[in-house]
């Protein structure tokens, strides 16, 4: 069974509008992180945003904020006021206590910012 | 700032070829992976290791093997490659003292095997 379920292989969104990009996880653990990354056209992966399973406020980063909803297990990645160059592959990711150091991906959303 | 480097961006090999992908990491991290990135797929995990000398494999780890002699290089094998090993592969290390650390990553390596 997939633990990181991101159903949006593709979203476009205008320049300066705001979008969210989907995450769900399966864990039966509960002491977690959920991470996002962005990987551009070149192929690094950058990290963007982290919410623990015990934070009682959703993450934000500037642009970023993590919509989390535990009893939901989702953990949606909102971008406020699109730029072009946020036109990428976004990833999202959980490690789980009692899984160690490893994390898990899901299949990734690629988003398209239009001018 | 971590730096994580891999050896090669592309990769060119045919079928049978024994493969070397190396990564190397300056921060003195504990942890380091190896993953393959495939479309729709996300990214997998094919090796890692805990410490030097230590290895476990991942989720996919047939027809790979990794070396880890020194703390800061981590190399994956391809005994002899195939074709469903045209792939990205992407190197990652981490501390992992703290729950909310990433892992960080490199350029990623493209191997194309004909």
């Amino acid at each position: 069974a997939q633990k990181i379920t991101q159903t949006q292989p593709g979203m476009f969104v205008q320049e300066k509008e705001a979008v969210t990009l989907d995450c769900t996880y399966d864990t039966s653990d509960p002491s977690y992180g959920l991470f996002w990354y962005k990987q551009p056209s070149s192929g690094e992966m950058i990290f963007l945003i982290y919410q623990g399973s015990y934070d009682q406020q959703n993450a934000t980063e500037g642009r970023y904020s993590l919509n989390f909803q535990k009893a939901r297990k989702s953990a949606n990645l909102v971008i406020s006021a699109s730029q072009l160059g946020d036109s990428a592959m976004y990833f999202c990711a959980m490690r789980e206590d009692n899984y160690g150091q490893n994390f898990v991906f899901g299949p990734g959303t690629r988003l398209s910012v239009l001018p | 700032d971590v730096k994580v480097t891999q050896s090669s961006r592309y990769l060119v090999k045919r079928t049978g070829e024994k493969v070397f992908l190396e990564c190397v990491q300056d921060m003195d991290h504990e942890n380091m992976f190896w993953y393959r990135q495939d479309p729709g797929l996300g990214l997998r995990l094919i090796y890692f290791s805990y410490d030097v000398k230590m290895k476990e494999k991942g989720d996919i780890p047939e027809g790979y093997s990794v070396s880890r002699e020194k703390k800061e290089r981590f190399s994956l094998i391809l005994e002899s490659a195939s074709t469903n090993q045209t792939s990205m592969y992407l190197c990652a290390s981490s501390q992992g003292r703290r729950r909310q650390e990433t892992q960080y990553f490199g350029p990623g390596t493209r191997l194309l095997v004909l």
